[in-house]
């Protein structure tokens, strides 16, 4: 099993740009999640996903998309970036929903000048 | 937002040294976790607590669940430089048993360096 795998690794981008950072994971699990990380304030949860076609907003949804069309899948969209959305972003994926089954990927870099 | 007040900051200490970190709220969870994250990688779980009161080691860690469930800590003992990275307390208000990684509240994190 690969486990949780996020592309890009790193991406710079110009304020107004959209792009989509990829999730994927292969353990067939239902719960997928992303966060935000930055200096200081630990992880907050942006979007997550109870199965396929189930989503709902976490603690900073502002500026972000999400859709869940597999269970594998989980991409998070930005419209339309901003310098504010510069961060470290983590997707993670969970078989039952418990926070001790939940699985981290490595994380994208993302700039946004 | 709701957040967890997490400390120290930082920490710096020598090789064979404990080090106790810990994690308060101004509202009851019902789950802690503590985990590590190394330089480039995501948080790895380390300890999980469900119980108030509960003591759990894992090597030469041990976290416990505050008993007015608004406080966990995390000691590692004899300290050793692979044990340098970030530190971070999350928590749930969902009762154990239930999905609730939606909704998993992350400290500040620590972060430990480790002289040899």
């Amino acid at each position: 099993n690969a486990g949780v795998t996020q592309t890009p690794k790193f991406q710079v981008l110009k304020t107004g740009q959209s792009m989509t950072l990829q999730c994927a994971q292969d353990m067939n699990h239902e719960y997928m999640s992303w966060y935000r990380q930055d200096p200081g304030m630990g992880l907050r949860l942006i979007h997550y996903s109870v199965g396929a076609g189930i989503t709902d907003q976490g603690e900073v949804p502002n500026g972000y998309n999400v859709s869940r069309s597999t269970t594998e899948d989980f991409p998070l969209r930005l419209l339309s970036a901003a310098p504010s959305q510069t961060s470290v972003y983590f997707c993670a994926s969970s078989r039952t929903g418990k926070p001790d089954t939940q699985y981290f990927g490595p994380g994208t870099r993302l700039t946004v000048l | 937002g709701q957040q967890l007040n997490q400390s120290p900051q930082s920490m710096f200490i020598q090789e064979g040294e404990d080090v106790s970190m810990n994690c308060t709220s101004s509202s009851i969870f019902n789950t802690w976790l503590w985990y590590k994250q190394d330089p480039g990688e995501g948080p790895v779980l380390l300890i999980a607590l469900y119980k108030a009161g509960e003591l759990t080691s894992n090597g030469r860690l041990t976290a416990q669940f505050g008993i007015t469930r608004k406080d966990s800590f995390l000691n590692i003992s004899a300290s050793i430089p692979s044990d340098v990275g970030i530190y971070f307390c999350a928590g749930t208000r969902g009762t154990h048993g239930s999905s609730n990684t939606g909704k998993l509240i992350f400290g500040q994190g620590t972060t430990l360096q480790v002289k040899p």
